[in-house]
């Protein structure tokens, strides 16, 4: 199975500033990467798929980058609706697996 | 608009059964792929079981064997049949609509499973 490490786990950050997520696959996924953030106590919302692709609706702040291995969400200017928990998926060979997570938090 | 409702979780004792429901709406249901993905109390995601369009299904490590994937394309929904369940598949349960990553996400039904 392909295993999904995010890094950092949690973070704290201020409105406006540039927010970074790192998630590493144990192989390669080629672009097979998508993003997801889940408020507290609401359903997940999937925000990016195949690495860097921006579901509609989603606001542009957000972008995703990377191939292989190593991939990186960035929300450009951190607003107070951005506080979430994100999680990478691997969506290139099953099981589908996902990272564990990267609480943000506004400092 | 795309709608998912799940139905069917519940307390379970520990090797008991338990069949989840997804009703589907606002697409053709038999032309997409779906999957079932859960979350324990606090934790993270996990995939749990995928049909594609055309019903092949897959499974995650941890319930293969267990569970039963399956849909009724006349009635739009989508089941899980989760047998010899374990304390370890207490957790709220999703279905989502899309093949690999997930567009759409239903709002989820609890399953615990305790004595």
């Amino acid at each position: 199975d392909i295993q999904m490490t995010q890094s950092p786990s949690s973070l704290s950050a201020s409105v406006g500033d540039r927010v970074t997520i790192t998630c590493r696959a144990s192989r390669d996924i080629s672009k097979s990467l998508a993003w997801y953030q889940q408020k507290p106590g609401k359903v997940p919302k999937l925000l990016i798929h195949t690495a860097s692709t921006l579901q509609s609706g989603v606001p542009s702040r957000f972008s995703g980058s990377g191939s292989g291995t190593d991939f990186t969400l960035t929300v450009s200017s951190l607003q107070p609706e951005d506080v979430a928990t994100y999680y990478c998926q691997n969506h290139n060979s099953f099981p589908w697996t996902f990272g564990q997570g990267t609480k943000v938090e506004i400092k | 608009e795309v709608q998912l409702l799940e139905s069917g979780g519940d307390l379970v004792q520990p090797g008991g059964s338990l069949r989840l429901a997804c009703a589907a709406s606002g697409f053709t249901f038999n032309a997409y792929a779906m999957s079932w993905v859960r979350q324990a109390p606090g934790k993270g995601l996990e995939w749990v079981s995928a049909i594609s369009g055309g019903g092949i299904t897959y499974y995650g490590d941890s319930v293969k064997g267990r569970f039963t994937i399956s849909r009724d394309t006349s009635k739009n929904t989508l089941y899980l049949v989760m047998d010899s369940l374990r304390v370890e598949d207490t957790a709220i349960y999703y279905c989502a609509k899309g093949w690999g990553y997930f567009e759409y996400w239903g709002q989820g039904t609890p399953v615990t499973v305790s004595s």
